[in-house]
């Protein structure tokens, strides 16, 4: 079983649509990393939080250190937010990222 | 300020070829990565370093290995081509101060292939 598993794996919908994204972890962590990741491109830091909440744009991040649990909500999505989401933990004590497998979405126009 | 720079973005090689893939960063930080993307698995760490003359293994480092002789500079040489290496090579970069609660810096990636 992974540390840092995310669901769903994969996400289509209409423009417009409220998405969310969601990731738990089973380790102890420091932080929370959501990246993503373009079609044959490379990999963007989009957020990084260790509490509560944080918004850029139409993006929002969201963690429950309790619960180990953390979300990634985008409103008013564009088919440009096509992308697949990473989500990753930095593991506290060595300060490595384990990486979930990523959410693949797609926005459709 | 180009942030991580890797090279090259495509490779081709034979089984038993070695190869060395490059990764530099201008913003002067300490902490330097190499990752491998493979389909289905998240990223996973091969080596990483937390300075200059300071390398240490990841969770997958069999195969390759890597040098930090300047802040700037990461590379990682293949060292006898296999199939299984075949994958999309990311680099980072972030600053050691404030431990892992730095932003991580990617480069676009190398993508390999191996025949």
């Amino acid at each position: 079983k992974n540390e840092v598993e995310q669901s769903p794996q994969n996400l289509t919908a209409q423009e417009g649509e409220f998405i969310t994204i969601n990731c738990s972890y089973s380790v102890g962590i420091s932080a929370l990393h959501w990246l993503q990741q373009h079609p044959g491109g490379g990999i963007v830091s989009l957020f990084m939080l260790s509490s509560g909440k944080k918004k850029h744009g139409r993006l929002i991040a969201t963690i429950n250190i309790q619960e180990k649990h953390s979300s990634l909500h985008i409103t008013a999505s564009h088919p440009r937010d096509s992308a697949v989401y990473i989500c990753a933990a930095t593991n506290f004590g060595n300060e490595k990222l384990t990486f979930g497998t990523g959410t693949r979405l797609t926005i459709i126009p | 300020n180009a942030g991580v720079t890797q090279t090259p973005k495509f490779q081709v090689l034979k089984t038993g070829q070695s190869m060395t893939l490059q990764c530099a960063q201008d913003m002067n930080h300490e902490y330097m990565s190499w990752y491998r993307q493979d389909p289905g698995m998240g990223l996973r760490l091969i080596h990483y370093s937390v300075g200059a003359g300071i390398t240490d293994q990841g969770e997958v480092p069999n195969g390759y290995n890597v040098s930090r002789s300047t802040t700037e500079d990461f590379p990682l040489r293949l060292l006898s081509a296999a199939p299984s290496q075949t994958s999309v090579y990311f680099c980072a970069s972030r600053a050691v101060w404030g431990g892992g609660n730095q932003p991580q810096h990617f480069g676009d990636g190398t993508r390999l292939s191996i025949l």
